[in-house]
């Protein structure tokens, strides 16, 4: 199976701060990436898919890029409905894997 | 609008079966695969299967075969899916999420329904 470990497992941000958040694939998934908020007590959502693709109705400041094995997702100027969990899911193999997930809190 | 309505929370005991549903609305049912996901506290998201209900084809992530059966009723546009010979370590949240139309991603997501095995 293809395993993607996400970092970190938590951080805080200010309201107004960039924030990133990384997974890395222990093989190549060819941009087959995508990227959940789950937010406490609810349904995770889709944010953005094919690395770096914005699912229709997320905010612009949702950004994903990176290539191979290395992904990431950025938030551009964190706002208080951005605090949940982030979760990275890749697609190229099966079984789909999941990340370990990011607690982003506000600080 | 595009839902995923979910049965509710089940508390079962060890060694026996259940089925959830997840009953569709608002596209047309037959032609997105709909997948099976589970979330246990502290071990993440880990991905069951798919059921294509337009041809009920199957695809099982390997870990849960034989303890996971997807079924789909195209007259009802619900998709079940059965978990047999529960033990503690099935208690977790199962959703339902639609895949998108690449069929790898998922774009809504049913409620959850919490599953509970106790004696």
């Amino acid at each position: 199976d293809i395993q993607m470990t996400q970092s970190p497992a938590s951080l805080s941000a200010s309201l107004g701060e960039t924030v990133s958040i990384e997974c890395l694939a222990s093989e190549g998934i060819s941009n087959d990436l995508a990227w959940y908020q789950q937010k406490s007590g609810k349904s995770p959502q889709l944010l953005i898919y094919a690395a770096s693709r914005l699912q229709d109705g997320v905010p612009s400041r949702f950004s994903g890029s990176g290539s191979g094995t290395r992904y990431s997702l950025k938030i551009s100027g964190m706002q208080p409905e951005d605090e949940a969990d982030y979760f990275c899911q890749q697609s190229y193999k099966y079984p789909f894997t999941f990340g370990s997930g990011t607690k982003l809190e506000i600080k | 609008q595009v839902q995923l309505q979910q049965s509710g929370t089940e508390l079962v005991k060890p060694a026996s079966s259940v089925k959830i549903s997840c009953k569709a609305s608002g596209y047309t049912f037959t032609s997105n695969y709909m997948h099976w996901i589970r979330q246990q506290p502290g071990n993440g998201l880990e991905w069951i299967g798919w059921i294509y209900p337009g041809n009920g084809n199957t695809k099982y992530n390997q870990k849960f075969d034989g303890k996971a059966t997807l079924t789909a009723d195209k007259s009802s546009s619900t998709a079940y899916m059965q978990l047999s010979s529960l033990t503690s370590e099935d208690s977790a949240v199962y959703f339902c999420a639609r895949g998108d139309n690449s069929g790898y991603y998922f774009d809504y997501w049913g409620q959850g329904v919490m599953v509970t095995v106790s004696s």
